[in-house]
């Protein structure tokens, strides 16, 4: 079965870090870009990172430029995003989704996500 | 950086046909991709590309894209179809390639 699992979410005070991880089974994980999306509690979806195949490309969201580090590693079909200096309204579910391969720009396996809440 | 404009509601009659339009610069470039959300889940990829459904998705939901407009149609909507549905696009406007959503439009069934 294709999936993908995301983990390490939790609360964390407002200034601190959390590393959220997401593991995927049943592809070839090392041909698939990946990307992190979030969506605040009772609002819409927000595209976060997105991480390249071999890593050599990289893109964020302006919300979270110079924040947020995504980073993956293929054998142990694994993404990763670091988040640092955090702020109230980086509280949400984030969500790993798989993005499809060529130029068809869709995300097509998604996990069932990992709350992250930023609170004092 | 570029949006995407949905309708946040809209309603149907159950065996009807709704359509759900998104509206945005970047699908002049990239075509819309689309997907439900049920409450307390996950989203699913229903529509990409031109008018592609993944495997698994009923033949009744269909897209379009022309212009700067794309269209989500379900036609002949059952009870189960009631979600929030949210369109996507990769944008290449400002400084580096990226990807928005919509604001999600939610979809009643009655």
């Amino acid at each position: 079965e294709v999936q993908v699992v995301e983990s390490g979410g939790g609360l964390v005070q407002p200034g601190g870090s959390l590393r959220l991880s997401c593991v995927a089974s049943g592809f070839t994980f090392s041909t698939y870009s990946m990307n992190w999306v979030r969506q605040a509690p009772g609002k819409g979806l927000e595209w976060v990172s997105y991480i390249s195949s071999s890593s050599s490309t990289i893109y964020y969201a302006d919300s979270v430029k110079g924040r947020f580090t995504i980073s993956r590693d293929n054998a142990k079909n694994s993404v990763y995003l670091q988040m640092s200096s955090l702020r109230v309204e980086d509280t949400a579910v984030y969500y790993c989704a798989r993005g499809m391969t060529g130029p068809l720009d869709a995300f097509d396996v998604w996990g069932q996500g990992t709350m992250a809440t930023v609170s004092s | 950086s570029s949006e995407l404009t949905q309708d946040p509601a809209v309603s149907v009659a159950l065996g009807q046909t709704v359509r759900i339009t998104c509206q945005g610069d970047s699908l002049r470039n990239y075509y819309a991709s689309w997907y439900q959300q049920k409450p307390g889940q996950a989203p699913v990829l229903v529509i990409y590309g031109k008018n592609n459904r993944p495997s698994g998705i009923p033949d009744r939901f269909s897209g379009s894209s022309p212009g700067n407009t794309a269209s989500l149609t379900i036609t002949g909507a059952q009870a189960e179809d009631e979600a929030d549905y949210y369109c996507n696009s990769r944008d290449t406007s400002g400084n580096h390639p990226h990807w928005v959503f919509g604001g999600g439009t939610k979809l009643t069934v009655l």
